[in-house]
């Protein structure tokens, strides 16, 4: 099957810094990517929907400042958490569909605010 | 939009035993139907998917059915083996363009050997 990887897979930072994550897929092109969070033992909730060349689509109560999403290309995009308080530790994973419309994951970042 | 219920929260079986679980979507444009298995600590990774055109689908031990009308689709695990213990989504989404898939709570799979 289709590979999206994702870095870095840990990560631990102090409140009030910055963290970005990378989201790429390896095999193939994605014009859409999507980025979930999963807190312990819940579900996945999407975040928001990015797209390569324009603005992410936020869900609603994400906040689009505090979670920036940049798809600069087929093959990239980005969550940068910007001054991440401990309520934001969680673990964030990223998705992306093949031209058959398979949606695969990476392997997700477990953010740790202290 | 599109909601997903999905039951039970949890089960347990015995090996060798069969497992099924169920989930209810909301949004009849709904037209693909995966199931993701996750374990502790790592990614879901797509097990099965069905999409509207077809009824049942089977993979081996794994077959997914789909009710159109009643909204429904079930998860069928047979001759469970320890290693299937995990937790397991159902997810819908319109199968097309940046249409994001959504998850069911999902179900924490115990197979007890």
């Amino acid at each position: 099957g289709a590979v999206v990887s994702q870095h870095p897979s840990w990560v631990i930072c102090k409140s009030g810094t910055s963290v970005k994550i990378e989201c790429r897929s390896l095999d193939f092109q994605a014009t859409t990517m999507f980025w979930y969070r999963q807190f312990p033992k819940q579900s996945l909730m999407l975040m928001a929907t990015s797209n390569e060349g324009s603005k992410a689509t936020y869900e609603q109560g994400v906040e689009k400042d505090k979670f920036l999403i940049n798809h600069a290309s087929l093959t990239l995009s980005t969550l940068t958490v910007t001054s991440a308080h401990p309520e934001d530790s969680s673990f964030y994973i990223c998705s992306a569909r093949n031209q058959g419309n398979t949606q695969y994951f990476g392997p997700g970042t477990r953010l740790t605010v202290l | 939009g599109e909601n997903v219920e999905q039951h039970p929260s949890t089960l347990s079986v015995q090996e060798g035993d069969s497992a099924v679980i169920k989930c209810t979507y909301s949004d009849s444009a709904s037209n693909y139907f995966p199931w993701y298995k996750q374990e502790l600590g790592k990614r879901p990774q797509l097990i099965i998917d069905i999409r509207s055109n077809v009824g049942e689908k089977k993979d081996q031990r794994i077959a997914v059915t789909l009710n159109k009308t009643a909204k429904h689709f079930s998860l069928h695990i047979t001759e469970t083996q320890p290693e299937d213990s995990a937790v397991y989504f159902c997810a819908a989404s319109i199968n097309s363009g940046n249409t994001p898939l959504v998850f069911g709570k999902g179900t924490r799979l115990s197979v007890i050997a």
